[in-house]
């Protein structure tokens, strides 16, 4: 799987938009970008995955670029339970097979300021 | 959404016993559950995969023998840490992959085990 690379930590003021950048430079063509999320002490949530098309859902929006070297994640609206560790996680689409098992990397932990 | 439980939530042992980490998708069938281990200040690791019916497989530098996967329906599985020693404290989370969410993996709320 490709590496990533995310900053350590983000501050963003609750009610702000949360933008979390990744870089994955060497992503290779049949790569998706996922995100997971991870709340102090519980189990990591799913958040999106996209290949190369900008994606929306209800929790979240990605945004990757033309080249696809690099990502953000973005929060529209922030709350303080929001407050996590994220992680950008760089593989082939998840296929059913024995190799669906996820790498994390450091991860970025977003602390959302009231 | 995909429910995906664990028990007990936090267990303390004393060296040298096992304990037994239950997994369990509450509302749809896992043929395939994954293991993760996560010490403190430190991300998730996979630890193994489990599927069931089968034998589990097991990442580098995992022991086999020391943790034990059993994967006996398509909505439990279990893992074993056998003679447990202090190095094994740390908070065990599992994940089952549903086949019909473009097998998304589903995350349990983990196991925080301390051992004494």
């Amino acid at each position: 799987d490709a590496k990533t690379t995310q900053p350590p930590s983000m501050d963003c003021a609750e009610g702000r938009a949360a933008n979390l950048p990744c870089n994955h430079s060497t992503i290779s063509g049949n790569e998706y970008v996922y995100w997971y999320r991870q709340i102090h002490s519980q189990g990591p949530q799913y958040i999106i995955h996209g290949l190369k098309n900008n994606e929306t859902n209800e929790m979240a929006s990605l945004i990757i670029t033309e080249d696809r070297k690099s990502s953000t994640l973005i929060l529209p609206h922030a709350t303080l339970r929001d407050t996590a560790v994220y992680y950008c996680i760089v593989r082939p689409q998840l296929t059913g097979g024995g190799a669906d098992g996820l790498t994390f990397g450091k991860g970025t932990h977003l602390i959302i300021q009231p | 959404g995909a429910v995906v439980s664990q028990h007990p939530s936090r267990v303390i042992c004393k060296s040298g016993t096992s304990v037994k980490i239950e997994c369990r998708s509450l509302d749809f069938q896992a043929t395939t559950m994954f293991w993760y281990r996560q010490f403190p200040k430190q991300s998730l690791m996979l630890m193994a995969t489990s599927n069931e019916g089968s034998k589990a497989t097991y990442e580098q530098g995992v022991e086999k023998d020391k943790f034990l996967i059993n994967h006996a329906s398509l909505t439990l599985s279990t893992l074993t840490v056998t003679s447990a020693h202090p190095e094994d404290s740390s908070f065990y989370i599992c994940s089952a992959r549903r086949w019909d969410r473009n097998y998304e993996q589903y995350f349990g709320p983990g196991t925080r085990l301390t051992v004494t």
